[in-house]
Formats: structure tokens, sequence, C-alpha cells
């Protein structure tokens, strides 16, 4: 069964800091891997996928992630953090057959000014 | 072109009532999926629909049905209700696997349900 670990469920970063979080997947094949962000009271909104081919993966609002199987992480990051990004960060698998997301327990953001 | 849309986006229910949620996927897609977001936990899958037949379903109890229409959009039913049935209900589409590798998949802005 796939299953998503996200280690850290707060991180406190300075408006203008590099962010980075962590997501560790468990997938007996090859898997394709979603982050996604949500907004207090909002729904999710995808930030970028990996299905296959370049590991680098560039996705909405300066977001990028990379895709490293040996150590079966897909951590997201960005440059410089804006007060708008404090939210909710999930990253999701699913299999390549199905459509089915299995989400980690997701990472809070805050940004200090 | 319109996303994913979900309605009503707030309810409040009693206990042992039952409760429909309504989902339209976007523009394109002919599957959708529900799943349920508690406060303060990542989203769990409850179902999946394709061609109007339940195709994959998570670890939620009967009390939980749906439904897909003709014209792909989906209804999730949740009977006697709970105290823990209250959270945030997503509903997710996508094309079907097997017309699309690498398939992306949207979310709605959900339904908030408290049972009270």
């Amino acid at each position: 069964a796939q299953s998503v670990t996200q280690p850290d469920i707060h991180i406190t970063v300075s408006e203008g800091a590099s962010l980075e979080l962590r997501c560790n997947y468990s997938y007996g094949a090859t898997p394709y891997l979603f982050w996604y962000v949500q907004s207090p009271g909002q729904g999710l909104q995808l930030l970028l996928k990996y299905f296959s081919g370049d590991t680098l993966v560039q996705g909405i609002k300066g977001f990028e992630a990379e895709f490293k199987r040996s150590q079966s992480s897909f951590n997201l990051r960005k440059p410089s953090v804006h007060w708008s990004d404090a939210a909710e960060y999930f990253c999701a698998v699913v299999g390549a057959a199905g459509n089915k997301l299995t989400f980690g327990g997701g990472t809070r953001v805050l940004v200090k000014p | 072109d319109a996303g994913v849309t979900q309605s009503p986006t707030h309810l409040i229910k009693t206990r042992g009532q039952q409760v429909t949620l309504r989902c339209s996927p976007k523009s394109g897609h002919d599957t959708v999926s529900w799943y349920q977001q508690a406060l303060g936990q990542g989203p769990q899958f409850i179902f999946q629909y394709y061609e109007e037949e339940e195709r994959q379903r998570g670890n939620f109890p009967d009390r939980f049905s749906g439904h897909q229409f003709p014209n792909y959009s989906s209804e999730l039913n949740v009977n006697a209700l709970l105290l823990g049935d209250s959270a945030l209900y997503l509903c997710a589409s996508s094309l079907e696997p097997g017309r699309s590798s690498g398939n992306t998949i949207y979310f709605g802005e959900g339904s908030w349900l408290t049972v009270v």
C-alpha cells in the first residue's frame, strides 16, 4: 500500500527566507507525486506534479520540487517566501494505475514579517 | 473553463440525519472522487466514480454512498450522521486513468459539514 510522510507538522519562516518542505513516500513502482496548498477554509490548489522525466519540477507561485528515487523523497522548495505563502501544504502520491490520492498529514507554514 | 464546483459550501446537520453533497467536475473530466478532511488532518479517500459506477472505495462505512450522473456530476450521501462525520468534504475530478497517463487531479473548494 502506498503512504506519504511529511515529517514536519509546523514550520515557521521569515518573509524573504527560503523554504523547504519534506515529503517521503512509499510505493512499489514509479509514483505520481503532487504538492497541494490549502489556505485556511479553502480547498486544495495544485502547486506542481511529477509524473516522469526531469526530476526537478517547476510549479506555480515560484515553487519547485525535486524527485529523488534513491531517497523516496519529493521535497518542495521556494527560494524566497512571501507572507501570502502562509498555508498548509500537502504532499500526495497516486499509483500509476489509478486516481486515488494518498496524502501526507500536511505541513503548516507560518511566515514571520 | 469552470473548475470543480461543489455545493453547498457550508451546512449544519443534526446527529442521525442524512446529507447530500454535490459536485460538478472540471470540463472534460469524467472521473470524480470524494475525500473527507477532518480538522488538522490530510484528506482521506472515500470513493471514486467513473461511468456512473463506484470503481474504488476507501475505508469508509456503508453509510457513505454516492452516485454519478450521465453528465459526470456526482453526489455524496451520508446517512445516520455522527458527530465524527463533521469535516470538509472535497470533490476531485480527473480523466479516467486508462485514457491519460500522468493524470492531473483537481479539487473543488469543498463542503463544510458540521454535525451537532
